[in-house]
């Protein structure tokens, strides 16, 4: 049971560059999360899942798209990276009240 | 709308003194209050919460916290602190136990907890 997974755990992008993270859950949970994390900001949320099929805008949505076509995985991707979304991004999913979290991804835009 | 504010970025205590950790809070509603723990290069833990039952709230780990809806605090503490206690902790209100499952979870600014040997 690996609860919330993500990959990569590293990366750097150039200006303009496009990527994609991707987090897996293996606890059949409905809802799942982006968040990013900012010093002194605690956790931000970027979009956020209710179920398979479905994605809706968080508190910090710009710049980001998302997709939920597997109830187990939810990708966040970045069209063009810019400089502002260096930040360590968190996967979460939940049943409840409880969000569970990945390990982070470090992403850096130069 | 719904905010937290921890009052304090970073705390350093001594190994087997107590742990204090503040956080108010500002919500129209009657909130759900969670503290979150994330140890260095790791993901987030629920350490405790608390959903309108009683207002003194154990966790894990020898962690408790108080709501006090008079202050709007839920602050967090321990009797002795560990070194394994060395990490970031979140406050977060939630406007209720229902909605924390879905997107309304507001996270403070972290504090973040020093123990010296």
């Amino acid at each position: 049971n690996a609860g919330v997974t993500q990959t990569p755990k590293f990366r750097v992008l150039k200006t303009g560059q496009s990527m994609t993270l991707l987090c897996a859950q293996d606890m059949n949970h409905e809802y799942m999360y982006w968040y990013r994390q900012d010093p002194g900001m605690g956790l931000r949320l970027i979009h956020y899942s209710v179920g398979e099929g479905t994605t809706a805008k968080g508190e910090v949505p710009d710049g980001y798209n998302v997709s939920r076509l597997k109830k187990q995985n939810f990708l966040l991707g970045l069209e063009s990276a810019a400089p502002s979304q260096t930040s360590v991004y968190f996967c979460a999913s939940s049943y409840y009240y409880e969000q569970f979290f990945g390990p982070g991804t470090r992403l850096t835009v130069l | 709308a719904q905010s937290v504010t921890q009052l304090d970025s970073h705390v350093s205590v001594s190994e087997g003194t107590p742990v204090l950790l503040r956080c108010n809070y500002s919500s129209s509603y009657s909130p759900s209050l969670f503290w979150y723990v994330q140890h260095p290069n790791k993901g987030l833990q629920l350490l405790l919460k608390y959903t309108s039952a009683a207002t003194l709230v154990k966790g894990i780990n020898g962690f408790e916290a108080e709501f006090k809806k008079s202050e709007t605090s839920f602050h967090l503490t321990k009797p002795s602190a560990h070194m394994s206690d060395a990490a970031e902790y979140f406050c977060v209100v939630s406007k209720n136990i229902k909605e924390a499952a879905g997107n309304k979870l507001t996270f403070g600014g972290g504090t973040r907890v020093l123990v010296k040997p």
